[in-house]
């Protein structure tokens, strides 16, 4: 069955630091991926999607992440995080385009 | 503008009351769903129609029933509700050709 894991439940990171948070998706293709950042009391927005292509696809927010067909994963990265990044951020897939699925979330704090 | 908006965004209510919960979307999107969001944030796919027509229905209790009067918008209905259906529902909406989910706000349900 597809499934999408995040396997870091929460990250915290100071302010200024590097970031990298991590997705598996297990799907018999390769799937449309996707970021997510919700902030507290908020709807979900898209940081980014990979359809095919370039592998490495640029976000809003300065995000960034890479798809790696070998391993499986879409990982999400930011050079330099900023205090309003504090947030859960969910990996997602579809294959066939009407069944998203959605990874556990990871919530990140950042420290001053 | 908001593009998917939901009604009502806060909802407390008694067990075995019956509640609705409404979305509207004004993007021209042809796909809509409802996501239920439990308290550690995992989103869960509960319904998606496409132009009027069922077309996801997960695994949920026959108490839940959607409604799509038209492909603008996707109501949900609760029956008899337990205090397991409280947490956050979200509806989306999805474009045709990139599948990227566009969310409402979320609206948070508590059943005491």
């Amino acid at each position: 069955a597809q499934s999408v894991t995040q396997p870091d439940i929460h990250i915290t990171v100071s302010e200024g630091a590097s970031l990298e948070l991590r997705c598996n998706y297990s799907y018999g293709a390769t799937p449309y991926l996707f970021w997510y950042v919700q902030s507290p009391g908020q709807g979900l927005q898209l940081l980014l999607k990979y359809f095919s292509g370039d592998t490495l696809v640029q976000g809003i927010k300065g995000f960034e992440a890479e798809f790696k067909r070998s391993q499986s994963s879409f990982n999400l990265r930011k050079p330099s995080v900023h205090w309003s990044d504090a947030a859960e951020y969910f990996c997602a897939c579809t294959y066939n385009n009407n069944d998203m699925r959605f990874g556990a979330g990871t919530r990140l704090t950042v420290k001053p | 503008d908001t593009a998917v908006s939901q009604t009502p965004k806060y909802l407390v209510t008694q067990m075995g009351n019956d509640k609705s919960i409404k979305c509207e979307q004004n993007l021209g999107h042809d796909t809509m769903y409802w996501y239920k969001q439990d308290s550690k944030k995992f989103l869960k796919i509960m319904f998606s129609y496409n132009n009027k027509e069922l077309i996801i229905n997960e695994t949920v209790p026959n108490r839940f029933s959607p409604k799509s009067p038209d492909k603008a918008h996707l109501n949900l209905h609760i029956n008899s509700l337990e205090l397991g259906d409280s947490a956050v529902y979200f509806c989306a909406s999805r474009t045709t050709n990139t599948g990227e989910l566009f969310f409402g706000e979320g609206s948070r349900l508590t059943v005491l």
